[in-house]
């Protein structure tokens, strides 16, 4: 099975709040990520979060971890139409290698 | 500061024909080196890694394969495309042993006939 899981879909109205949802199995995870994914670009880091944290805020980005749960959140407060795009959520660790693990990504569609 | 090159942009192969991508990281020494594959409705798969020159590590069997000539380059290769290598191709470096974020290139959109 999938290491990092997340749904495919998430359709929002402009202005309103969006919450993409994430959940992961590796239990050392160290570093968990939000990438941004815009129409034929590359990933961008959006925010990231240590595991010994449980929230970060970067102005409308909120990240809430429930490592207990092994559950990662992103919250984008008055959503626009530029912030249509697919989220990726990823993790990594020292057991990992480092190597980052992504999400199959989430389809953020926000409408008028 | 770092940038990272891929190329091409886009590429239309026929089935069989042979496959070269490219991607060479500028600004920094001994980076990760990555290549991704983003299918349709499949998210990002991790192909291969690399953590050195001449270190490549594969995720998934399949009819390409990678190569580190030098610190920066990093190349994806196939002898013979199949339909199913159809995808957008992420190439990506992240500083060694460390856990920091991953910096992507544009991508290469791959089209087989």
């Amino acid at each position: 099975g999938e290491d990092v899981e997340q749904s495919l879909f998430l359709s929002v109205r402009e202005g309103d709040s969006s919450v993409i949802n994430c959940t992961y199995t590796d239990s050392s995870s160290t570093y968990l990520y939000w990438y941004k994914q815009e129409p034929g670009a590359g990933l961008q880091l959006l925010t990231y979060i240590f595991s010994n944290m449980d929230m970060k805020q970067d102005q409308r980005l909120t990240v809430l971890l429930n490592k207990k749960d092994k559950h990662l959140s992103l919250r984008i407060a008055d959503t626009q139409t530029g912030d249509s795009a697919i989220y990726f959520c990823a993790e990594s660790s020292t057991g990992g290698s480092y190597i980052p693990t992504f999400g199959r990504g989430t389809s953020l569609i926000v409408h008028p | 500061s770092q940038t990272i090159h891929q190329w091409p942009a886009t590429l239309v192969q026929p089935v069989g024909s042979p496959l070269s991508l490219e991607c060479t990281v500028e600004g920094t020494s001994n980076p990760n080196l990555y290549w991704y594959r983003q299918a349709a409705g499949r998210g990002l798969q991790l192909l291969f890694y690399s953590v050195g020159i001449g270190q490549i590590s594969s995720e998934v069997p399949q009819n390409l394969s990678a190569s580190r000539p030098q610190d920066r380059q990093f190349i994806l290769s196939s002898k013979k495309l199949l339909l199913s290598d159809s995808g957008f191709y992420l190439c990506a470096w992240s500083v060694g042993g460390s856990n920091t974020e991953a910096f992507f290139g544009q991508g290469t959109r791959l089209t087989v006939v």
